[in-house]
């Protein structure tokens, strides 16, 4: 069975320029989750989607940030424009269970370099 | 607010050498307590988890207890090898917070042979 994948793996972009970061969950998993890690700093939680709704938010750093999940599915999350500190490596990952009982499977990650 | 705080790194060893990172949180209640590996080129992975005091988490021959006394979940291994070069995050969660985690800054483990 295919893990969390994330496209690209690597992105490199001017300020002020426009990335869209892409997140294909589990099959099955009806909760995805958006985290990043900036700067070699602790990993952040940015948003929860159940299927195609955002359950939880409170992480999304500013407006510049817009996450999507048309259908349930694949994930996206766009940043417009981007920020020097908007560098990072962004993860995604999935989950069957939302709880204390559900494990998080991790996507690699998609690093982003804003120059 | 929860909070994770983990040993920066990097820390550097030579294969068979004991290994720790120490690892101490802040949380009401009592949280599980996971470490996740990250080595080179692939994902998060999670490497093992505690759910309640006292509790040992192990695997591939990490070990870690939850020490509710101390608020701690140190991580150890008896002795390293090449393959676990990678970097380490400690993190929790509150029991009514879902998958939401709380991380540590990760640590940077270099296994030299």
């Amino acid at each position: 069975e295919a893990g969390v994948t994330q496209f690209p793996s690597h992105s490199v972009i001017e300020k002020g320029q426009t990335v869209t970061l892409r997140c294909d969950p589990i099959s099955g998993h009806d909760n995805l989750y958006w985290y990043r890690r900036v700067m070699g700093k602790e990993i952040k939680f940015l948003l929860h989607f159940v299927k195609e709704s955002k359950q939880d938010e409170s992480g999304m750093p500013n407006n510049r940030f817009l996450a999507e999940r048309t259908g349930g599915t694949y994930s996206t999350l766009k940043v417009q424009p981007a920020e020097l500190e908007d560098s990072g490596v962004y993860f995604c990952a999935s989950s069957q269970v939302h709880g204390p009982t559900g494990e998080l499977f991790f996507g690699e990650g998609s690093r982003l370099t804003v120059l | 607010g929860n909070s994770v705080t983990q040993m920066e790194g990097p820390v550097t060893l030579s294969e068979e050498a004991f290994l720790t990172i120490n690892c101490t949180y802040t949380a009401t209640g009592y949280p599980s307590l996971f470490w996740y590996v990250q080595y080179p080129g692939e994902g998060l992975q999670l490497l093992l988890k505690a759910t309640k005091a006292d509790d040992k988490g192990s695997n591939k021959g990490f070990e870690a207890t939850y020490r509710k006394e101390t608020t701690s979940f140190h991580l150890e291994k008896g002795s390293v090898q090449v393959s676990d070069s990678a970097v380490y995050f400690c993190a929790l969660r509150p029991k009514a917070a879902g998958n939401k985690l709380t991380f540590g800054g990760g640590t940077r483990v270099l296994v030299k042979p």
